[in-house]
């Protein structure tokens, strides 16, 4: 099974302020990978598919790249509302692997 | 717009069964593969399994940690998918969602609201 090792696991930042999250996947993946945001009591919301296209309706400071192992997520001049977990998902192979999780808290 | 409506959460008991549907509507199902997701609480995501579209010859996989205990499947009639759960264990407590695979191949673009197993006696 491949494994997504999520970094960091937790975050403190500002409103302003950017941020990077990192997955790093046990194999090569190609841009097999996606990144979702979850609040508390909701369903994920994708961000980005294909390591780094922007799904549509997500807000343009979000951004993606990567590609083989290590991918990242970035959020630009960060909004109360960006305060949230962050999940990345490898759909490479199965069994479809998340990562851990990072949870942005506000500072 | 497409909406997904997960339910069928229960309390249950270990050791007894519980059936998941997942009820489509504004979209075509029968084009799409569907996977079910779960979160405990207060936990991280953890994907179940997936039926592949009829297309891909409805295939199903299934994570280790709930192969020969779960079974996914799909009526395109009704535009429903099941997630059939027996044997359930303490440790299947979580929501469970719902998803559409997109026809990109990459991600799950659509999501249900969640469903909740609670496994306790």
């Amino acid at each position: 099974d491949i494994q997504m090792t999520q970094s960091p696991s937790s975050l403190s930042a500002s409103v302003g302020d950017s941020v990077t999250f990192t997955c790093r996947a046990s194999e090569r993946i190609r841009n097999y990978v996606n990144w979702y945001q979850q609040k508390p009591g909701k369903a994920p919301k994708l961000l980005i598919y294909a390591a780094s296209t922007l799904h549509s309706g997500a807000p343009s400071r979000f951004s993606g790249s990567g590609s083989g192992t290590d991918f990242s997520l970035s959020i630009s001049s960060l909004q109360p509302e960006d305060f949230a977990s962050y999940y990345c998902l490898q759909t490479y192979n199965t069994p479809h692997t998340f990562g851990q999780g990072t949870k942005l808290e506000i500072q | 717009e497409v909406q997904v409506l997960d339910s069928g959460g229960d309390l249950v008991q270990p050791g007894r069964s519980l059936r998941l549907s997942c009820t489509i509507s504004g979209a075509t199902f029968g084009d799409y593969s569907w996977s079910w997701v779960r979160q405990a609480p207060g936990k991280g995501l953890e994907w179940v399994g997936l039926i592949r579209s009829k297309t891909y010859g409805e295939t199903i996989e299934y994570a280790a940690s709930v192969k020969g205990r779960f079974t996914i499947s799909r009526d395109d009639s009704k535009s429903i998918a099941y997630l059939q759960m027996t044997s359930l264990k303490a440790e299947d407590t979580a929501t469970y969602y719902c998803t559409r695979q997109s026809v990109r191949g990459y991600d799950y673009d659509v999501w249900g609201q969640g469903t909740l197993v609670t496994v306790s006696s």
